[in-house]
């Protein structure tokens, strides 16, 4: 009940394209669904969230999608670039105060020039 | 403002040693981590503390230790080391309060063998 599961494992997209990255949950005490981008050699930084009260929020090229009563959600990247080339992974805050975030599996992104 | 440090970056130990990751944080933060991630497996918590004087297990402790010096530092010790320990580490902290950024190292690469 307590995990994440991201799909695909990895993803290789055109420069331009629209890579879409899934996540799937069961515990419905998660309340903050943030994404991470990661780039080799560095810690993950945060690239955009979403609350559950939300079905869709943009930042610039990011946008999450977000489906409460499936239990689901995406990241999709507009315009993809050569730099979006990282490894993405979602994740679910628990309804405490702890902070503690339950990260699925990752996805690798690889955008073609 | 460097942010979440972590030392070392990179560590060879063999099977039976023991070492200790060092993690401090300058940014007054309440709540910190340390996750290891893993190839297929994503960012699995390890232990976290909510506060100074406090910690608690995440989801895979079995091997670790770890010591909240003070509200900067948390260390993360592996009593003996195990070929399985053999991951990147990552050390993260955050305002604990709402939900906020969780900011991470830039990771600990260590090879047990």
């Amino acid at each position: 009940q307590q995990q994440v599961k991201q799909s695909p494992q990895s993803l290789i997209v055109q420069k331009g394209g629209i890579p879409i990255i899934n996540c799937a949950y069961e515990n419905t005490a998660f309340d903050y669904f943030p994404w991470y981008q990661q780039f080799p050699g560095k810690g993950p930084a945060l690239l955009i969230a979403i609350r559950p009260d939300v079905s869709e929020k943009k930042e610039g090229r990011f946008t999450i999608s977000f489906n409460k009563s499936a239990k689901q959600f995406s990241l999709h990247i507009m315009d993809s670039q050569p730099g979006d080339s990282a490894t993405y992974f979602c994740a679910a805050h628990f309804s405490s105060n702890t902070g503690k975030l339950i990260f699925g599996q990752g996805t690798t992104l690889q955008v073609k020039p | 403002n460097a942010g979440v440090t972590q030392t070392p970056k990179f560590q060879v130990l063999k099977t039976g040693q023991s070492m200790t990751l060092q993690c401090a944080q300058d940014m007054n933060h309440n709540s910190m981590y340390w996750y290891r991630q893993d190839p297929g497996m994503g960012l699995r918590l390890i232990y976290y503390s909510a506060s100074e004087g406090t910690t608690d297990k995440g989801e895979v402790p079995n091997g670790y230790n770890v010591s909240r010096l003070n509200k900067r530092e948390f260390s993360l010790r592996l009593e003996s080391a195990a070929p399985s320990q053999t991951s990147v580490y990552f050390c993260a902290s955050r305002v604990t309060g709402g939900i906020d950024t969780i900011y991470f190292g830039e990771g600990s690469w260590l090879t047990v063998v």
